[in-house]
């Protein structure tokens, strides 16, 4: 079967930088997307990766390696806006989106 | 006006009503799909509509029947629900379904089922 799997919740300090992971085992690999989504909100599209490597947005980055299913989101100076959802998915060979169930970041002061 | 917009935001009703959600996208998109979240679980597609044809429908229960009538519209309408359809009712669109362009969601519909 397919399967995303992102760990449930994570706590992070205002300031710092966290990373948040990502594996999958999909049929066929076409590309993934991080969302970020905010309690009571729409999910919004962070990042999309296809190749492997680091893609760089402000303070996210995303990086995947396919030989290895593999992904991290990166943020950091972390503000307390950023406590929020975090959701995995990939594009499988029928370009079906498969999502993980998100990884909840929560931010202290 | 925001991208993707749903109605209701919030919906109770009870097992034997019949509601429909309705969403609106104002992108130009051509596909727009239904999902459901429930917590602490992934995302889970419903359906998907390409150029107003429906081209999946995710072994979804017949109580929930959806309706596209041009591309900027979907509705979902639901009858004899049961409690455990409870969840928020997501809806999405993109430029064409089966290609890698990111979806853009709507705030979904909060739907509990009594």
């Amino acid at each position: 079967g397919q399967n995303i799997d992102q760990p449930t919740e994570m706590t992070a300090t205002e300031g710092a930088i966290v990373q948040i992971n990502c594996t999958y085992q999909t049929s066929g690999f076409n590309g993934l997307f991080w969302y970020q989504q905010h309690a009571g909100e729409a999910p919004t599209f962070l990042s999309y990766n296809v190749l492997d490597g680091l893609e760089e947005k402000g303070r996210f980055s995303s990086f995947l390696s396919r030989s290895k299913g593999y992904s991290y989101l990166l943020l950091k100076e972390l503000q307390m806006k950023d406590s929020a959802s975090y959701l995995c998915a990939v594009r499988d060979s029928n370009y079906q989106l498969i999502w993980g169930a998100g990884t909840k970041l929560i931010i202290k002061p | 006006e925001t991208g993707v917009t749903q109605t209701p935001r919030h919906l109770v009703m009870g097992m034997t009503n019949k509601k429909s959600l309705k969403c609106e996208q104002h992108l130009g998109h051509n596909a727009m799909y239904w999902y459901k979240q429930s917590a602490k679980k992934p995302l889970e597609l419903m359906f998907v509509y390409n150029f107003k044809e429906q081209t999946e429908n995710n072994s979804v229960p017949s109580r929930f029947s959806p309706e596209c009538p041009n591309s900027s519209h979907l509705f979902l309408h639901l009858h004899t629900l049961q409690p455990e359809d409870s969840a928020l009712y997501l809806c999405a669109s993109s430029q064409v379904a089966g290609e890698n362009t990111e979806a853009f969601f709507g705030q979904g519909t909060r739907l509990t089922v009594v």
